[in-house]
């Protein structure tokens, strides 16, 4: 299958500071790439849908201004958690779209815990 | 609201057992539904994926779909312990664009 890196894998931080996560698909172009998170023992929950070239579409619920997301080329997306807090300490998951099939690979997660 | 249910379980299987998953959705006009696997800490992983009714193969895993009764299931031939993880469930839904909607995932435990 597709491949999509994520850096980092682990990140701990401060309350109050910001952290980057970069996706990227390495061997496909990908228009499309999620972001989602995960709590312990929960499923996926969608954060925003993030399109090359354009503003990110959040999901209800989910900060904007708290969670900036940047697709600023085919194969890049970050997303950045502004003045962390501890309850924003989770696993976040980014995933492409191989456009060519429509299967969604995942990047292999950044665990963030804000202490 | 449109939604996919999975049982949480744990659902425990001898090893060499045909493990059962089964997985149904809220939207009836749903054409995409995918299983992924997800062992813990990791980030899910593609196992199958089916657009058609009927059954698809691919190696030890089968996946069955029947839109008529919003379902869909995912059968492991010949479990091993390897395949002890949580098994997701999801479905692009009519209308979500390219999104999918994630259940939240069925504990497979194979045992020796």
């Amino acid at each position: 299958g597709a491949v999509v890196s994520q850096h980092p894998s682990r990140v701990i931080c401060k309350s109050g500071t910001s952290v980057k996560i970069e996706c990227r698909s390495l061997d496909f172009q990908a228009t499309t790439m999620f972001w989602y998170r995960q709590f312990p023992k929960q499923s996926l929950m969608l954060m925003a849908t993030s399109n090359e070239g354009s503003k990110a579409t959040y999901e209800q619920g989910v900060e904007k201004d708290k969670f900036l997301i940047n697709h600023a080329s085919l194969t890049l997306s970050t997303l950045t958690v502004t003045s962390a807090h501890p309850e924003d300490s989770s696993f976040y998951i980014c995933s492409a779209e191989q456009a060519t099939n429509e299967k969604l690979f995942f990047g292999s997660g950044t665990q963030l815990s804000v202490l | 609201q449109k939604e996919v249910e999975q049982n949480s379980g744990p659902l425990s299987v001898p090893e060499g057992a045909i493990a059962s998953l089964n997985c149904t959705y809220s939207d009836r006009g749903s054409q995409s539904f995918f299983w992924y696997r997800q062992y813990s800490g990791k980030s899910p992983e593609l196992i199958m994926f089916i657009y058609s009714n009927g059954d698809k193969e691919d190696g030890r895993f089968t996946a069955q779909l029947n839109k008529a009764s919003q379902y869909v299931s995912l059968l492991i031939r010949d479990s091993q312990p390897s395949d002890s993880a949580t098994y997701l469930c999801a479905v692009r839904f009519t209308g979500g664009g390219n999104k999918l909607t994630f259940g939240t995932g069925t504990q497979l435990k194979v045992e020796l």
